[in-house]
């Protein structure tokens, strides 16, 4: 089983805030088959990221993501309000498919 | 806009057993995998069980092999997760998902997306 560690737990930033996240898979990932996900409370995750760099369907540009291997990041450029949530990486390359812990972004 | 809505969750005593539905609108049912996945309020996501998109491969987290079934039928775009022997450690929210789709005889794009709003399972006594 492929173990995903993220870094920070959780971070306090400041709107318009510049925020670069963690996820390292203790395998490599072949297929660079990994996703990020967002989830605001009381609601379900929602899709951000997914082949590590590829934003999905309505997603804004200020999401990036990169990485490849082991170690991948999410980067968010100018933090919206709306933005501080939980975020969870997850890798799809190989069963059983995996989650991170999650990062908390909160506002400062 | 594809939606999912899953039902069936409750309260159950350990020992018991649960179906839960998800009834998928807005996509072509039968042509994509679905998953269910699961989170205890508070804390991470897992990852349960897998389907294909004709139902034939099924795939499971080791937690719950052998007490789990996923199951679906294309007629009803309605996919089934049933729970027997359940334990307090089952005890989360439960979400249908939408995962990839087969091309050229390969899963491509099992990312999970979207999700449903999730059904709540209680297993306590």
């Amino acid at each position: 089983e492929i173990v995903l560690t993220q870094s920070p737990g959780t971070m306090s930033l400041s709107p318009g805030e510049r925020v670069t996240l963690s996820c390292r898979a203790s395998q490599s990932l072949s297929r660079n088959y990994l996703a990020w996900y967002q989830q605001s409370p009381g609601q379900p995750p929602s899709l951000l990221m997914y082949g590590a760099s590829s934003r999905a369907t309505g997603i804004p540009d200020r999401f990036s993501g990169s990485g490849s291997g082991t170690d991948f990041t999410l980067t968010i450029s100018a933090l919206e309000p709306e933005d501080f949530a939980v975020y969870y990486c997850q890798q799809y390359d190989s069963s059983p498919y995996t989650f991170g812990q999650g990062t908390n972004l909160e506002i400062k | 806009e594809v939606q999912l809505v899953e039902s069936g969750g409750g309260l159950i005593q350990p020992g018991g057993s649960l179906r839960l539905s998800c009834v998928a609108s807005g996509l072509t049912f039968s042509s994509y995998w679905m998953h269910w996945a699961r989170q205890v309020p508070g804390k991470g996501l897992v990852w349960v069980a897998q389907i294909s998109d004709d139902g034939k491969v099924t795939n499971y987290a080791d937690s719950v092999r052998g007490r789990f079934v996923i199951s679906r039928d294309n007629a009803k775009d309605t996919m089934y997760l049933q729970m027997n022997g359940l334990r307090a450690e089952d005890t989360a929210v439960y979400y249908c998902v939408r995962g990839g789709r087969t091309v050229r005889g390969l899963l491509v794009g099992d990312y999970f997306d979207p999700w449903g709003q999730g059904t709540q399972v209680t297993v306590s006594s």
